[in-house]
């Protein structure tokens, strides 16, 4: 089945304790991305990643970093959460792009709901 | 960055009944899609529609890339159907940009 999984689906965590929330995808995709979810803020994006090696900052890249050793894989890291990161967080692939634009439908994973203490 | 807003941000219908929804953009866009996020959080995409008019069964879309707005109409709606609609788009560099969404409640 295709599909995007992310793990854990659940945390709950202290500051400053460093944790990667992963996310793989059986779609062969290329770009893939990290969102996060606020009330009354909608959806943003953290990072994205065109390919393999190529990752790009979205709305909200502090505090945050990944990384794309394989095409499969986009964890996302928090080196030191902070409170301000209690979210609910995305991570979402699709076949595209052409380098001048994106061209396909967005696949999103289950969500991580992140609470740190 | 492209601004994408979404009217209205509250909507009641009862069941049967037909509504549109809205989303406006900022500049021009390669990519424009819809999205249902269910009352469980589960993001489901609804339409790839850059520009053009297509339909999934109740729901359809269209979008004028050359006015920058873009719909989706429920017809007959069913409580199914509630939920979180956000439209989202991309620009050239393949940033994505969604809407505040749009809530809408179908009672019986």
């Amino acid at each position: 089945e295709a599909q995007v999984t992310q793990n854990p689906r659940y945390l709950i965590t202290v500051t400053g304790k460093k944790l990667t929330v992963t996310c793989s995808q059986n779609m062969n995709h290329e770009y893939m991305s990290w969102y996060r979810q606020d009330p009354g803020l909608g959806l943003r994006q953290i990072y994205y990643s065109m390919n393999v090696e190529v990752t790009d900052k979205g709305d909200v890249p502090e505090g945050y970093k990944v990384s794309r050793k394989e095409k499969r894989n986009f964890p996302l890291i928090l080196e030191s959460p902070s409170p301000n990161q209690t979210s609910l967080y995305f991570c979402a692939s699709s076949l595209g792009p052409e380098r001048a634009g994106y061209q396909e439908t967005q696949y999103f994973g289950p969500g991580t709901r992140l609470l740190v203490l | 960055g492209i601004q994408v807003e979404q009217s209205p941000p509250d909507l009641i219908l009862q069941e049967g009944a037909n509504s549109t929804l809205r989303c406006n953009f900022s500049d021009s866009v390669n990519n424009l899609q819809w999205f249902h996020q269910n009352p469980w959080g589960q993001l489901i995409n609804l339409f790839y529609i850059p520009s053009g008019t297509k339909q999934n069964g109740r729901l359809s879309a269209t979008t004028v890339a050359t006015e920058r707005y873009s719909l989706l109409y429920i017809s007959s709606s069913q409580t199914t159907d509630s939920g979180v609609y956000f439209c989202a788009v991309t620009d050239s560099w393949g940033k994505f940009q969604f809407g505040a969404g749009t809530q809408v409640v179908v009672t019986p």
